[in-house]
């Protein structure tokens, strides 16, 4: 199994501006992914990025994966209040169990 | 859409009560998840299961057992409740899949153990 690290811990942030937040593991993965969790709700899934994949979008989420440097960044564009949750990556691979860092409580401010 | 349910959204129990946590998914998933979410802690594993009767530990199960009958229903069972089993419970679901496939969650089980 694998663990993620989140960097920063807490993002505060002006509505509009972009969000960056960074995840460190330790071993080698065939994947990564990252999921958003809403105060007081269950985790939803965002994205996932193979090893052999740099960057990957989807709508306002760019994430990037550096295998040679064990990290990945996700980046949200054009922050919105809705944005405001707590974000985590989750390296794995196929049949492994997936472990969760201690995520990054993005802050988005109107 | 995949619907991952969790019998409660609140639920308060006494020290020393048998609680059973419940959760159902709907989408014919093989692998099912325990968690528990503490402030500071993140999501911590207590139990997975990769089909009907097969269960293996994560990496906090003392405490806690699990049952799975149906492979749509996935039970978290706290023998003898404790406070500080006091916790936000997070039940998953995933497909088993070549290239790692994504966890669906239910909406949690805020439990405190009085």
């Amino acid at each position: 199994s694998q663990q993620g690290e989140e960097d920063p811990q807490a993002l505060s942030i002006q509505e509009g501006e972009n969000a960056t937040m960074n995840c460190s593991y330790k071993t080698s993965i065939n994947n990564l992914q990252w999921y958003r969790q809403n105060s007081g709700r269950g985790l939803v899934h965002l994205i996932l990025i193979r090893s052999n994949e740099r960057e990957k979008h989807s709508g306002r989420l760019r994430v990037t994966l550096d295998t040679s440097k064990k990290s990945s960044s996700l980046l949200i564009t054009a922050s919105r209040a809705a944005d405001t949750a707590s974000y985590f990556c989750a390296p794995g691979t196929s049949y492994d169990k997936v472990i969760f860092g201690p995520g990054t409580s993005l802050s988005v401010i109107p | 859409d995949v619907k991952v349910t969790q019998s409660s959204r609140y639920l308060v129990k006494r020290t020393g009560e048998k609680v059973f946590l419940e959760c159902v998914q709907d989408m014919d998933h093989e692998n099912m998840f325990w968690y528990r979410q503490d402030p500071g802690l993140g999501l911590r594993l207590i139990y997975f299961s990769y089909d009907v009767k097969m269960k293996e530990k994560g990496d906090i199960p003392e405490g806690y057992s699990v049952s799975r009958e149906k492979k749509e229903r996935f039970s978290l069972i706290l023998e003898s409740a404790s406070t500080n089993q006091t916790s936000m419970y997070l039940c998953a679901s995933r497909s088993s899949g070549t290239w790692g496939q994504p966890q669906h969650f239910g909406d949690g089980t805020r439990l405190s153990i009085l």
